[in-house]
């Protein structure tokens, strides 16, 4: 069964000072990782797909990371608009799967002014 | 540009009446189509996945169905609600595996 943790669940953060959120995961063989952003009440907003070790991806002040067991969100100088939930989901290569998403529970990010 | 519509956004409904969400995509054809619940403290549960017209595959056994009338339209039914049926209601469509879903603005659903 596909698995995927994120840590820490939480993270305050003063605006300017960078962090790294994580993404744990176990799955029988990874087709893609994948980032979201999510406001309150609203759907999961994509940010990146990573398909293998040693890639990365960068979007204004994120940037993506992926290893064989684990992958990165790093924020560096976050603004306050930045603040949101960070879903990380894994999709793998076979069986059931390998049609679906399998997301963490998440890591909310607040940036303090 | 593709775009995902789903509605209502927000939904109060009494304990055992019925439920219909619906969830429309433009600008793409074929999509792989996708309903996710997001309840607090969880992470998103898949319910029902579809890679064709009729095709439904669920992923956990519920009070809940889903349909595909048409190529780019899903929709979730409940004959009946349930209180633990409460949650906050996703709909996805993606091109097909190994690539990105994308998901709609979900459907805050209230069973009183």
């Amino acid at each position: 069964e596909d698995q995927v943790t994120q840590s820490p669940e939480a993270l305050r953060l003063q605006e300017g000072e960078s962090s790294s959120l994580n993404c744990s995961y176990t799955v029988s063989g990874l087709r893609g990782l994948f980032w979201y952003r999510q406001d309150p009440g609203k759907g999961p907003e994509f940010l990146f797909t990573l398909y293998s070790a040693g890639e990365e991806k960068e979007k204004e002040r994120l940037k993506a990371t992926l290893t064989k067991k684990e992958s990165f969100l790093h924020i560096t100088a976050p603004k306050p608009e930045d603040s949101a939930t960070y879903l990380c989901a894994v999709q793998s290569s076979s069986g059931a799967g390998s049609y679906q998403l399998t997301f963490g529970k998440g890591t909310k990010l607040s940036v303090i002014p | 540009s593709q775009t995902i519509h789903q509605w209502p956004a927000t939904l109060v409904q009494p304990v055992g009446s019925p439920l219909s969400l619906e969830c429309t995509v433009e600008g793409t054809s074929n999509p792989n189509l996708y309903w996710y619940r997001q309840a607090a403290g969880r992470g998103l549960q898949l319910l029902f996945y579809s890679v064709g017209i009729g095709q439904i595959s669920s992923e956990v056994p519920q009070n809940l169905s889903a349909s595909r009338p048409q190529d780019r339209q899903f929709i979730l039914s409940s004959k009946k609600l349930l209180l633990s049926d409460s949650g906050f209601y996703l709909c996805a469509w993606s091109r097909g595996q190994g690539t990105e879903a994308f998901f709609g603005q979900g459907t805050r659903l209230t069973v009183v």
